[in-house]
């Protein structure tokens, strides 16, 4: 893998439902792995910044896990609310430069 | 409040000329950078700077110029050399230039050319 991929590139779910996310990048030269969360009208927000592999990070009802030697971060959301509506963005983490996916964009219905 | 303050937030374009989009922080972070976003797209990196007085092309910097003199801001000119000005430009800052380090975004400067 060249690019920082993501998929889905969008997704529907049903409030309460739970749901989750992949970011696939390069595993060679690995540094970091970002995920920003992008509500429309605001800036990006960082969600979590993980380094090593099998890290696992939680903040509320989302959490993520990194797989450095095969290159890939899950995003999972427990419980999905409306509130969780935004596009989530995966960057992997150069020496100095941070490269983004496309996103995947959630829609939360209630 | 520490941020990043960006402006202005929709700027109209005519074809040949060039344009400033401002970007201020006062976070005390030494990395700044801008990105471009495209329908479809991810954030493709333009330029970063990691000190006063340098910075770095990043992958689409060709019709883009910038400058780092002073720590808190880092203004990106949008010159008539760019085919395809028409974007989203999003400025962000971090602590250092490590990509280890989290980002922090402004909110957004749209650039339409007529």
């Amino acid at each position: 893998i060249l690019n920082v991929e993501q998929s889905p590139q969008s997704l529907h779910v049903q409030e309460g439902d739970s749901t989750n996310f992949t970011c696939s990048f390069p595993s060679s030269n690995f540094y970091a792995l970002h995920w920003y969360r992008w509500e429309t009208a605001k800036s990006p927000e960082a969600l979590f910044v993980m380094t090593l592999n099998g890290d696992e990070k939680k903040k509320g009802r989302i959490s993520a896990t990194l797989n450095t030697k095969e290159g890939y971060s899950y995003l999972y959301i427990k419980g999905s609310q409306p509130e969780d509506s935004a596009t989530y963005l995966c960057a992997s983490g150069g020496y100095q430069k941070v490269t983004f996916g496309t996103g995947t964009k959630l829609q939360v219905i209630p | 409040d520490g941020g990043i303050t960006q402006s202005p937030k929709y700027l109209f374009r005519k074809e040949g000329q060039n344009v400033t989009l401002s970007c201020e922080q006062n976070l005390n972070h030494d990395a700044m950078y801008w990105y471009r976003q495209d329908p479809g797209q991810g954030l493709r990196l333009i330029y970063y700077s990691q000190i006063v007085n340098d910075f770095q092309k990043g992958d689409i910097a060709e019709g883009y110029s910038v400058s780092r003199e002073k720590k808190e801001s880092f203004p990106l000119t949008v010159t008539s050399a760019q085919k395809n000005p028409t974007a989203f430009y999003l400025c962000a800052s971090s602590m250092t230039g490590s990509g280890a380090n989290v980002l922090t975004f402004g909110a957004g400067s749209r650039l339409t050319v007529l």
